[in-house]
Parts: C-alpha cells; structure tokens; sequence
C-alpha cells in the first residue's frame, strides 16, 4: 500500500522557537495533501488543505503566521510551528491522496509527530 | 454544522467475540466513508471503505454496513483478537472531498 512518511516523530522545543514538520508521500505523487491536530482522547481535527504549488487553505480558526505550509513539490509539504507555545503541544498528523486516484478515495496518514513545547 | 459521529466512546469486547463499532453521520450528500483504526501514538491506520451505492462491504474479518436511510455507518470485527484494541474512527468525505472525523471509539479485548 501507498506510504507516507512524516518526520520526526517526536520532538521537545523550547518556548519562542519555531519546528519544522516533513510530510512525504513515498511512493505516489501527491498534489493535496492534509494536515491535522489531535489532542489527547479527542478526534483529528484538520488544521488546513496543503496544495502543490500554491497557497495552503486554512480551516476556519487556525492561524496562517502560526501554522506556515509549503508544498513544494508533489512528495512532500511541511509544517511549522512559528514562535511555539506549551498550547501547540499536540500530536500532529498529515495525510495524503494518489493523485493519480482522484479525490474521492482513500486518505493514506502519516505515523504523526509529537510536539511537546516545554 | 454538518458532522460525522460516533455513538459510543468506548466498547470492552471478550477476545473471540464480534465488535460492532457505530457511527451517524449527518450529510446526507456524503458518498463516500472510510473507517480508520489508530493505535495509540501511531497515525489513523486504514480498514476499510465504503461508497454510497453499496450497502454492505466485506473485507478480512471486518465488514463495514450503511445505510442511507437512517444516516447510520457501522464496522463489524469478526473473532475480535488482542491486535484489535484500538481507537476506531469513522471519517466522511466532505463535499470539499476533505475527510471529517467521527469522536472515535476505543475498543478494548479482554482476553
């Protein structure tokens, strides 16, 4: 099955600094992908639609300047965190689609990142 | 707004037994569904899916049911073993073709 790879797993960062999220899609091209943010107990919550060469779409209450995407090219977005906080401790979680699928099929995920601002 | 849930947060099964894990969703626009499995600290892990013209799909001991009638999605783990104890979300297609999470319900195996 089709694989995605998000790096790193975990990481511990000081207040006021900023992290780095990787997502690639490893053996399929992927023009969309999605990332998400779930608190412990609780559902995903999607933060925001990456897009491969053009702007990231945001949902509706996250931060554009705090959560910066970029799509550069069909294997891989990424996410930072600017100027994080204790509150941005989450799990983190980005998903993709075959864009040779179409839209309307199944979402691979990532294995997730564990933020913890200290 | 337009959602997907679950009816029950929490499920305890006997090893051996059959689960059957439930899900309402509310768009009745939603031609697709999904369901996921996530263990804990592990990305959402697929199971299987589901498209508005079938009612029923069967895969390896797990079959997932809908019915459109009642907004109602449900998965069924046949022989549920150890493996099986996780956190098991239902997700809907949106019509944005974004996928919309249900609250997830956690399965726990006795043995």
């Amino acid at each position: 099955g089709a694989v995605v790879s998000q790096h790193p797993s975990r990481v511990i960062c000081k207040s006021g600094t900023s992290v780095k999220i990787e997502c690639r899609s490893l053996d399929f091209q992927a023009t969309t992908m999605f990332w998400y943010r779930q608190f412990p107990k609780q559902s995903l919550m999607l933060m925001a639609t990456s897009n491969e060469g053009s702007k990231a779409t945001y949902e509706q209450g996250v931060e554009k300047d705090k959560f910066l995407i970029n799509h550069a090219s069909l294997t891989l977005s990424t996410l930072t965190v600017t100027s994080a906080h204790p509150e941005d401790s989450s799990f983190y979680i980005c998903s993709a689609r075959d864009s040779r699928q179409g839209l309307n099929t199944e979402a691979f995920f990532g294995q997730g990142t564990r933020l913890t601002v200290v | 707004g337009e959602s997907v849930g679950l009816h029950l947060p929490t499920l305890s099964v006997q090893e051996g037994d059959n689960s059957i894990i439930n899900c309402a969703y509310s768009n009745s626009a939603s031609d697709y569904f999904i369901w996921y499995k996530q263990e804990s600290g592990k990305g959402p892990q697929f199971i299987i899916d589901i498209r508005s013209n079938m009612d029923k799909r069967q895969g390896q001991r797990v079959t997932v049911l809908l019915n459109k009638t009642v907004k109602h999605l449900s998965l069924q783990i046949a022989a549920t073993q150890p493996g099986d104890s996780a956190v098991y979300f239902c997700a809907e297609n949106r019509h944005d073709y974004k996928l919309s999470f249900g609250a997830g319900t956690t399965v726990t195996v006795r043995a």
